[in-house]
């Protein structure tokens, strides 16, 4: 079984200042990582993805993310955030060719970017 | 082209009474599932399909069904509505291949 650990509840930061974003994740096999980005009352947003590769993964918005296997992490970092970066951003993982691909979320970590 | 359509956007429900959670893709996707988000806890897995005719339990199964008749459709059913069920629940599929979900807008429950 996999889960997800993001630490951080909420992460307050000012408005062009560096941010990231940690999750953690447990899993006796391989997997795949997501983060997803949701705005208020709105639904879910791939972020971006980890499938195989390269481990520092590009996504939408200017956030990356970097696979460390080692350390099971999968960070979400941005070099300069924006006002409208402001929401709620959910890691998760799911296992490598397993039969049901079962997406499991971490709890969730609140970004708002202040002034 | 539509995506994942949830229906109804909001819900008022009394205790005890039952209802379906309408969720519909026409992406001619394989994997559907349903989750639950409630403050401070993320989305939970309440139910999942690989395929039509087959549905399994996940993370939070109790006071909910589903059934998966056809590749498009993976209704959620609450039987007998209780306050614990108050909550925003998404509905999300994924095409084989494909390793990310699309998710739909949303419904949000509450129970009275």
């Amino acid at each position: 079984a996999q889960s997800v650990t993001q630490l951080d509840s909420q992460v307050p930061v000012f408005e062009e200042a560096p941010v990231e974003l940690r999750c953690n994740y447990s899993s006796s096999v391989s997997v795949y990582l997501f983060w997803y980005v949701q705005y208020p009352n709105q639904g879910l947003q791939l972020l971006l993805k980890y499938l195989s590769g390269s481990t520092l993964v590009k996504g939408i918005n200017g956030f990356e993310a970097e696979f460390n296997k080692s350390q099971t992490s999968f960070h979400l970092r941005k070099p300069s955030v924006h006002i409208s970066d402001t929401a709620e951003y959910f890691c998760a993982v799911s296992d490598y060719g397993g039969a049901t691909n079962k997406l499991i979320f971490g709890t969730g970590t609140l970004l708002a970017v202040q002034p | 082209n539509a995506g994942v359509t949830q229906t109804p956007k909001f819900q008022v429900l009394k205790t005890g009474q039952s209802m379906t959670l309408q969720c519909a893709q026409d992406m001619n996707h394989e994997y559907m599932s349903w989750y639950r988000q409630d403050p401070g806890m993320g989305l939970r897995l309440i139910h999942y399909s690989v395929g039509a005719g087959i549905t399994d339990q996940g993370e939070v199964p109790n006071g909910y069904n589903v059934s998966r008749s056809t590749t498009e459709d993976f209704p959620l059913r609450l039987l007998s509505a209780a306050p614990s069920q108050t909550s925003v629940y998404f509905c999300a599929s994924r095409g084989q291949g494909a390793r990310g979900y699309t998710f739909g807008s949303g419904t949000r429950l509450t129970v009275v």
